[in-house]
């Protein structure tokens, strides 16, 4: 069975730093993967998706994955407080369904 | 820009009571999700839809959760009868074929009391 571990938090990140938001998978045969922003009472938002080993950017989110470690992180520069959410982290889709983490609650300090 | 759509938003059931959430999703998505989420917790999955055919339904308790999709577009999830436990937000995504991205709506939050 698939399992995604994070860290529930919370997070606290001042104002214009930089928030890491880290991911494990115990799945080795996992090949897409999902971050979600989750604003309290709201539904998750899809805000990026890496496939491959290494980086990628869009604006000031950086997904980072690396398929050896099983490891999945999110950085998002430049946080604002209105970055302020919970972040969920996710494999599969497509086929198979997504398989959730319980979420880390970011908390961005002004 | 289109929106995976959800009725009703907020539904307060007694337990013992059937209670009925719908889905309509993208337009020409043809895989529909619903999963479950718990306060505090990520969304779990209960039923996957390929058209109007069950993909996975291993995790949907089905001695009083039954889905269906009769037309291969919207889709019905409903509880009977409802227990306390069943409080939680009721989320459905869906995806195009051949796509891992999936959007949600914006759920339904269910309060058994």
């Amino acid at each position: 069975q698939k399992e995604v571990e994070q860290n529930s938090g919370p997070l606290s990140v001042p104002e214009g730093a930089i928030a890491s938001l880290n991911c494990t998978y115990s799945d080795r045969g996992s090949q897409s993967f999902f971050w979600y922003r989750q604003y309290s009472g709201k539904s998750p938002e899809l805000i990026m998706f890496i496939y491959s080993n290494g980086d990628k950017e869009d604006g000031r989110f950086t997904a980072q994955l690396n398929k050896a470690s099983q490891y999945v992180s999110l950085l998002i520069r430049d946080s604002q407080p209105s970055d302020s959410a919970t972040y969920l982290c996710a494999t599969g889709g497509g086929a198979d369904g997504l398989t959730f983490g319980k979420g880390t609650h970011l908390i961005i300090q002004p | 820009e289109a929106e995976v759509a959800q009725s009703p938003r907020y539904k307060i059931t007694e337990k013992s009571q059937a209670v009925a959430f719908w889905c309509d999703p993208i337009s020409g998505h043809a895989t529909l999700y619903w999963y479950r989420q718990i306060l505090g917790q990520g969304p779990e999955l209960l039923v996957q839809f390929q058209d109007e055919s069950v993909v996975d339904d291993s995790q949907l308790p089905k001695d009083r959760f039954s889905a269906e999709r009769l037309k291969g577009v919207d889709s019905t999830l409903k509880i009977q009868p409802a227990e306390l436990g069943d409080s939680a937000m009721y989320l459905c995504a869906s995806s195009s074929t051949g796509s891992t991205e999936a959007f949600f709506g914006q759920g339904t939050r269910l309060t058994v009391v």
